[in-house]
């Protein structure tokens, strides 16, 4: 059975205190790994889209890679805007659909 | 500026009504889809449509339905046979459904809960 799992549920940081979340799928013929991040009562906006192991992405203080059983979002030096949930959802080629995880809720102290 | 607008931001449903959840959007997108999401749960895939007049089943139809006359909207109709509708509903849409891997763009959701 297809699955997404993230990992901590969640996490608090001091502003400025790097760390990393983490989304573990087991997904038969992976076309794409997908970020999101989603605000309280707004919807998921997307972040990155990785295709094979070894690719990465940036955007500003974030960093996602990708091997073949994990993906990894990095945060650099986070600011209190960075809180938020991040979502990871993973599309397998059996079928087409996104398969999302439950999420890693991230606060960010001053 | 292209998006996709959700209708109601909340909304209440009494027992045995039937409620719309109205989704439109202007990106030209071919490929629309329902979620549900719930406290400490995943998005849960309730209905999808990838071209007009043709929608399928997700993971959790049961209770819902949904149209697709035009392309740009995917109404979504909770059902008195729906016994648990309290729960953030999410829109989405992409360019298409199948081999691409064009990712989903999201709107702001509608809260559902029964009075």
């Amino acid at each position: 059975e297809d699955q997404v799992t993230q990992s901590p549920e969640a996490l608090r940081l001091q502003e400025g205190e790097s760390s990393s979340l983490n989304c573990s799928y087991t997904v038969s013929g992976l076309r794409g790994l997908f970020w999101y991040r989603q605000d309280p009562g707004k919807g998921p906006e997307f972040l990155f889209t990785l295709y094979s192991a070894g690719e990465e992405k940036e955007k500003e203080r974030l960093k996602a890679t990708l091997t073949k059983k994990e993906s990894f979002l990095h945060i650099t030096a986070p600011k209190p805007e960075d809180s938020a949930t991040y979502l990871c959802a993973a599309k397998g080629g059996s079928q087409g659909n996104l398969i999302f995880g439950k999420g890693t809720k991230l606060s960010v102290k001053p | 500026d292209g998006g996709i607008t959700q209708s109601p931001k909340y909304l209440f449903r009494k027992e045995g009504q039937n409620v719309t959840l109205s989704c439109e959007q202007n990106l030209n997108h071919d490929a629309m889809y329902w979620y549900r999401q719930d406290p400490g749960q995943g998005l849960r895939l309730i209905y999808y449509s990838q071209i007009v007049n043709d929608f399928q089943k997700g993971d959790i139809a049961e209770g819902y339905s949904v149209s697709r006359e035009k392309k740009e909207s995917f109404p979504l109709t909770v059902t008195s046979a729906q016994k648990n509708p309290t729960a953030f509903y999410l829109c989405a849409s992409s360019k298409d459904r199948g081999i691409s891997n064009q990712p989903q763009h999201f709107g702001d959701g509608t809260r559902l809960s029964i009075l």
